[in-house]
Formats: C-alpha cells, sequence, structure tokens
C-alpha cells in the first residue's frame, strides 16, 4: 500500500495568513485527493488533484481559496489562503491504494489552528 | 450529487454485544461502499469495503451487508471489545474513483467494559 507522508502535521496561524500543505507520495498515483475535517465532523472532500491539469473542486470549494497544486504523480500541495477562525479543521490528502482505484488511504492529516 | 446519511450518530453498547451502524445513500450509480474507523487524533483507517456486485462481506467480527435496491448498506461489530471505541465513519464512491468519497456523518460508538 502506498505511504503518504503529510506535513505540516500541524499548525498554528494567523488570520489573513495562508497556509500550503504538502503531501508526498511514495509511489506514483493518478488521484490524489484533498479533504477537510472540521472539528467534531465527518470528512469533506475538497477536491480532486489531476496531474497535467488542474484541480476539480466540489460545490462549495473554490480555487481562489484553496489552489491545489499537482506537479506530478508522487506530490501534491493545497493552500489554505486568507484564513479565518472557520478554516480551522484538519486537512487530509488521499490517494486511491491501488491500480485499481480502491480504497482510499490516507495521510496523518494537518490540523490547523486560526487564531 | 450523492449524499450519504448515517445512523445513529452515538452508540453505546456493553462488551460482547454487537454493534450495527446503518448508511443510506442516494446516487445509484454508487458502487463502492468503505467503512473506516476513527480513534481520537489518528486518521481514519479502513476496516472493510464492499462492492455493488456482493450482498455481503465478513472479516472476523466485522461484517458489511448491501441492499442495492434499498440504497442502504450496514456494518455490524460482533462481540464488541473496548477497543472497538472509536468513530466510524461509512462512504460512497462511484466510478473508478475509489478515493473520491462522499462520508456519512459518523457514529461514535463506546463500548462499555
Amino acid at each position: 500500500s502506498a505511504v503518504i507522508s503529510q506535513k505540516p502535521s500541524r499548525d498554528i496561524c494567523q488570520r489573513g495568513t495562508s497556509l500550503t500543505i504538502q503531501c508526498q507520495v511514495d509511489s506514483q498515483v493518478t488521484m490524489m485527493f484533498w479533504y477537510r475535517q472540521q472539528p467534531g465532523q465527518s470528512l469533506t472532500l475538497i477536491a480532486t488533484a489531476n496531474q497535467g491539469s488542474e484541480a476539480t473542486y466540489e460545490s462549495g470549494f473554490v480555487i481562489d481559496k484553496f489552489p491545489i497544486s499537482r506537479p506530478n504523480l508522487t506530490f501534491s500541495t493545497l493552500t489554505v489562503s486568507n484564513m479565518s477562525p472557520e478554516d480551522s479543521s484538519i486537512y487530509l490528502c488521499s490517494v486511491d491504494r491501488d491500480s485499481e482505484n480502491t480504497e482510499a488511504f490516507f495521510g496523518q492529516g494537518t490540523r490547523l489552528t486560526v487564531v | 450529487g450523492e449524499n450519504v446519511e448515517q445512523h445513529p450518530s452515538t452508540l453505546s453498547v456493553q462488551e460482547g454485544d454487537s454493534a450495527v451502524i446503518k448508511c443510506t445513500y442516494s446516487d445509484s450509480a454508487s458502487n463502492y461502499f468503505p467503512w473506516y474507523k476513527q480513534e481520537l487524533g489518528k486518521r481514519p483507517q479502513l476496516i472493510i469495503d464492499i462492492r455493488s456486485n456482493v450482498g455481503e462481506k465478513k472479516d472476523q467480527r466485522i461484517a458489511v451487508t448491501l441492499n442495492k435496491t434499498a440504497k442502504h448498506f450496514s456494518l455490524h461489530i460482533t462481540e464488541t471489545q473496548p477497543e472497538d471505541s472509536a468513530v466510524y465513519f461509512c462512504a460512497a464512491s462511484s466510478g473508478n474513483q475509489g478515493g473520491k468519497l462522499i462520508f456519512g456523518q459518523g457514529t461514535e460508538l463506546s463500548v462499555k467494559p
């Protein structure tokens, strides 16, 4: 199974600033996904990151707020822009587990607190 | 788009009892239904999954059933143990993007010794 390294693991940021979260996979994967988990809540898909094309965003999420990069098949970044306290969440990246595109395997998450 | 409803939101059982968590989905195109266990401060971990061409799947004390007609699927944990205490999430996806998941709201399971 893929090993996903996500960093930072946690951060405390001032409102109005931006934070970029990195996700590194130890093997090439077609799709990478970014999720948000607000405190005490479920996981919500933010966007699908495709190599060589723009990310596909889910309803309620926009590129200006959550720009995503996918420069190659093993790496992606998610930026949380112009942060407010409402952005305080855990952000997780995930990949499809194997060539059959089954099972989302998650990174350890980034716990973001905006003050 | 897909919508997944999960019930109950909290569940408390005695050690050794069974626990059942139920989910319904809206998109008939969904064909992959995983269940995740999330312990406090940790990432979600897959515990079992089922595809739409299967009605039931079992792995030791854990089983999942799927009713495609009714669009619902359930997680069954037998002989519960205190270490089963966690938040459980069901999810659904369609097509071949298994990683693009729509999650249920979660069930906080508490197993009392």
